[in-house]
C-alpha cells in the first residue's frame, strides 16, 4: 500500500528557474491538495483539484501552477522561482470531500537559492 | 480567515506524565482533526471529531471536540518516547471550506 509519494524529497534550484513538484497517490481519492509548511504560518493551502481536470485557488496560489490530468497525480509547478518559496511542500489526498480527513505524503524540502 | 490558536507552542515533560494541549477559535468548526507530525515526516491523522462533546480514543490518546465548538483537547496518558513531534489540529468552518491548520504544539520527552 504505498499511499501518496511526493518526489523529490530533496530539491535546490536557482531563482527564475522552473521547478516542479510531483505527487502521487494509490488510493483513487478524489480529492488532493498541496500545502507549504514555514515556521510560524502551519500548513498553508496552496491549491487543490476535486477531480481530474478541477483545481481552485487555495490561501496562497501566487506564484504556483497545478495540473490534474489523472486523478492519481497532482503536480505543482514554480514557473519562475523565488527565494520565498523556499519551503517544505506536502501534498495531501481525501477520499470524496472538503470534509473529509486529509492524508499527507511526506513532503518535499525545496531550497532556492 | 479563521485561525487557530494551539496551546502551548512547546512543552517538556517526562516519560510517564500525561500531555494536554488545546487548540482554540473564535469562530463555530464543525468537524476537528488532530495530526501529528515527526521530523522529515508529513502529518499523520490522529484523532477526528465530528460532534460537539464527542470524546474519542486512540490508543493512549484521547480528544474530545469542546461544547462551545470553538475548541478542541488533546490528551497523552503516560507519554514515551516517541511520542516527541508536532501536533496540528485542524479544524472545519463548513463543509464547503477547505481545514484550517493550526500552528502546533511541539512536544519533547525527556527520558
Amino acid at each position: 500500500d504505498a499511499g501518496i509519494t511526493q518526489s523529490p524529497r530533496y530539491k535546490i534550484t536557482e531563482t527564475g528557474r522552473q521547478v516542479t513538484l510531483m505527487c502521487h497517490q494509490t488510493w483513487s481519492h478524489s480529492y488532493m491538495f498541496w500545502y507549504r509548511q514555514d515556521l510560524g504560518h502551519g500548513l498553508r493551502l496552496i491549491y487543490y483539484s476535486a477531480a481530474a481536470d478541477i483545481t481552485d485557488k487555495g490561501e496562497v496560489p501566487d506564484g504556483y501552477v497545478v495540473s490534474r490530468s489523472k486523478t492519481e497525480n497532482f503536480p505543482l509547478t514554480l514557473e519562475s522561482a523565488t527565494r520565498s518559496q523556499t519551503s517544505v511542500y506536502f501534498c495531501a489526498s481525501s477520499e470524496s470531500g472538503l470534509n473529509q480527513p486529509q492524508h499527507f505524503g511526506d513532503g518535499t524540502r525545496l531550497s532556492i537559492l | 480567515g479563521q485561525q487557530l490558536n494551539q496551546s502551548p507552542q512547546s512543552m517538556f515533560i517526562q516519560e510517564g506524565e500525561d500531555v494536554s494541549m488545546n487548540c482554540t477559535s473564535s469562530s463555530i468548526f464543525n468537524t476537528w482533526l488532530w495530526y501529528k507530525q515527526d521530523p522529515g515526516e508529513g502529518p499523520v491523522l490522529l484523532i477526528a471529531l465530528y460532534k460537539a462533546g464527542e470524546l474519542t480514543s486512540n490508543g493512549r490518546l484521547t480528544a474530545q471536540f469542546g461544547i462551545t465548538r470553538k475548541d478542541s483537547f488533546l490528551n497523552i496518558s503516560a507519554s514515551i518516547p516517541s511520542d516527541v513531534g508536532i501536533y496540528f489540529c485542524a479544524g472545519q468552518y463548513n463543509y464547503g471550506q477547505n481545514f484550517v491548520f493550526g500552528p502546533g504544539t511541539r512536544l519533547s520527552v525527556l527520558p
